[in-house]
């Protein structure tokens, strides 16, 4: 199994573009988990799926993130308007349900917003 | 309230020798596991260790053990003959059951970078 994939490794926009983060979880895995990690903040949950529906968004910052997971082997996390605080690794990882191990991260987006 | 806490923002330790980190948790779910990861300076998260809230006796995987002292709601992670590639942020993190709010999600505490030096 390839893990968890995770697209682009980095990127560089300018503030006010739209950003798009890619990530593909293992298969079979039924939960799957957007984490953001800033020096400030450490490690942020976002949003996670359980079988492709949203159970918790709350810890989107705000309207300009959105999320979705349209089947079961792709999820978006779209950035639109960037700005730069939003500047960031984020984190995709996956895991199946009850799965003690399961929990197993991508490499991460390094995103810079200038 | 924090549900993981790691005091130590940095540790230093020489090589081969043994280290202790820090974790204590908050939870009042009887079910619930415990885990360990690594982020070495390339950014990855690697999982190291699980301690599930009834295992009987403490997890261990080749030089990493977790002191799980129940009563105490501490999570120790236990790095024994340090390597200097053990240089990296080490962070603890509590999953509670799969149900209500708290479904399958993972808590994390802030991290502890351990430096290794020869």
């Amino acid at each position: 199994d390839a893990g968890v994939i995770q697209s682009p490794r980095h990127e560089v926009t300018e503030m006010g573009q739209e950003v798009t983060l890619r990530c593909k979880p293992i298969s079979g895995h039924d939960y799957l988990f957007w984490y953001r990690q800033t020096m400030m903040r450490g490690l942020e949950l976002l949003i996670y799926f359980n079988n492709n529906v949203p159970i918790d968004d709350s810890g989107m910052p705000e309207d300009r993130f959105s999320a979705k997971m349209p089947n079961a082997s792709f999820s978006t996390l779209k950035i639109q308007p960037s700005e730069p605080r939003d500047s960031a690794v984020y984190f995709c990882a996956s895991r199946a349900q009850g799965g003690a191990y399961g929990y197993t991260f991508g490499s991460g987006t390094r995103l810079t917003v200038v | 309230a924090q549900k993981i806490t790691q005091t130590q923002p940095g540790m230093f330790v020489q090589e081969k020798e043994a280290v202790t980190l820090d974790c204590t948790y908050d939870t009042s779910d009887p079910s619930y596991g415990l885990f360990w990861y690594k982020q070495p300076s390339s950014g990855e998260m690697i999982f190291l260790i699980y301690q599930g809230s009834y295992d009987q006796q403490n997890a261990t995987e080749g030089r990493y053990s977790l002191n799980f002292q129940k009563a105490r709601k501490s999570a120790n992670l236990v790095i024994s003959a340090s390597q200097l590639g053990d240089s990296a942020m080490y962070f603890c993190a509590m999953r509670e059951a799969d149900r209500g709010s708290t479904l399958g999600r993972l808590y994390f505490g802030r991290g502890t970078q351990l430096t290794v030096w020869p």
